[in-house]
């Protein structure tokens, strides 16, 4: 069975200070692995995903298969960084989405 | 561009009251999907639909029907809600192969 796992609920962190999101998963074969992220009164929209490998917002993420996981990493944080974050795996070909529980970021000035 | 729309976006229901969440996307995909969003739980798959004239169900369906009405349209229907249904619905669009699934602005419900 495929899961997705973020232990934390909320963060809270100062600006300028580095922010970690942590996300494991449970998946037998190559999932694809994506953040979104949910800024208030907004939709979910896409942040990253693993097989680009790039940084959006000064976010990055990387795919570590050995430990399963996919931890979201920004070194500075900003105050509108503040949203929910969720992690979400996609393991077919019909693009359905197993999310974990979602991480909200608080980000005080 | 609207994207993916759902109407209404704010419901409040009796128990045993019955209801059509609607959702249209203007993006010509082929997969849509329904989820429910609630505190600790994040977002759990009600059903989908990976083409028109196909739907199937997610890892929460009781007490949900969905219809895949045409290619741009995909409703969910409670027909006797529940204080359990109370959430937040959230309609989304993709493709094979697309990079990323496209969201609704979601629809609030509240049964009492």
């Amino acid at each position: 069975a495929q899961r997705v796992t973020q232990p934390e609920k909320l963060l809270s962190v100062f600006k300028g200070a580095p922010v970690e999101l942590k996300c494991n998963y449970s998946y037998s074969g190559s999932p694809e692995l994506f953040w979104y992220v949910q800024y208030s009164r907004q939709r979910l929209q896409l942040l990253l995903r693993h097989i680009s490998r790039e940084s959006i917002k000064g976010f990055t993420a990387d795919l570590n298969k050995g430990e399963t996981s996919f931890h979201l990493k920004k070194p500075f944080a900003q105050e509108e960084d503040s949203a929910m974050y969720y992690c979400a795996l996609r393991g077919d070909s019909w693009g359905k989405l197993q999310f974990g529980a979602g991480t909200q970021v608080v980000v005080t000035p | 561009n609207a994207g993916v729309t759902q109407t209404p976006k704010f419901q409040v229901l009796k128990t045993g009251q019955s209801m059509t969440l609607q959702c249209a996307q203007d993006m010509n995909h082929n997969s849509m999907y329904w989820y429910r969003q609630d505190p600790g739980m994040g977002l759990r798959l009600i059903y989908y639909s990976a083409s028109e004239g196909t739907t199937d169900k997610g890892e929460v369906p009781n007490g949900y029907n969905v219809s895949r009405l045409n290619k741009r349209e995909f409703s969910l229907r409670l027909e006797s809600a529940a204080p359990s249904q109370t959430s937040v619905y959230f309609c989304a669009s993709s493709d094979p192969g697309l990079p990323e699934a496209f969201f609704g602005q979601g629809t609030r419900l509240t049964v009492v």
